[in-house]
């Protein structure tokens, strides 16, 4: 299985922060990366998908970058319902593999 | 937009038998496009995928979860299905349907999940 590595695991930012997680794949795949939102008690939420394309809908705030086997995934301005957990996920090879997930706080 | 929706008991006995079913609404389990997963979260923990199925009946499983996983699909009534036997407490999780667009790629629908606990 491919090992999905976030950090950090938790992130304390004010209002308004540019805001950076990576995530590291155990093996090359590719741009086959997607990054989720979840909410507490809430289904995950897709934002980005292919390491770098936004989903429909999405705040333009957030957007996704790299390749191979190191990604990141960016927040802007941080806002404060952007306050979630975050999740990379890879979808290159099978079993699809999630990051142990990334909680945002606000300071 | 297509939508989903989790149904099934939210208690099940240690040593039986988890089924749970999942509608799809404003869509079609037929769509080409589309591959149907389950995925499923501990309470607490991170996500863990289960497997998929596409409307033709091809799966793919979780080879940690293999032995015991059965996902089927039914195009009349617009529902895939999972099935996970011999259940212990650690399969207490909120079980997510989620619809996969094309091959390989992003989870973009996602039904709300429903906790199943695992009790006697």
């Amino acid at each position: 299985d491919i090992q999905m590595t976030q950090s950090p695991s938790s992130l304390s930012a004010s209002v308004g922060d540019r805001v950076t997680i990576t995530c590291q794949a155990s093996q090359d795949i590719s741009n086959s990366l997607s990054w989720y939102q979840q909410k507490p008690g809430i289904a995950p939420k897709l934002l980005i998908y292919g390491a770098s394309n936004l989903q429909t809908g999405a705040p333009s705030r957030f957007s996704g970058s790299g390749s191979g086997t190191l990604f990141t995934f960016t927040i802007s301005s941080l806002q404060p319902e952007d306050i979630a957990t975050y999740y990379c996920q890879q979808c290159d090879n099978l079993p699809y593999t999630f990051g142990q997930g990334t909680r945002l706080e606000i300071k | 937009q297509v939508q989903l929706q989790e149904s099934g008991p939210g208690l099940v006995k240690p040593s039986e038998t988890l089924s749970l079913t999942c509608t799809v609404s404003s869509g079609s389990v037929s769509s080409g496009s589309s591959y149907w997963n389950w995925i499923r979260q501990p309470p607490g923990k991170g996500l863990e995928w289960i497997g998929y199925i596409y409307y033709t009946g091809n799966t793919k499983y979780n080879p940690s979860l293999k032995s015991r996983v059965t996902i089927s699909v039914d195009t009349s009534k617009n529902q895939f299905s999972l099935r996970l036997s011999s259940v212990t407490a650690a399969d207490t999780a909120v079980y997510y349907c989620a619809r996969g667009y094309n091959y390989n790629s992003r989870m973009d629908v996602w039904g709300p999940g429903t906790t199943v606990t695992v009790s006697s």
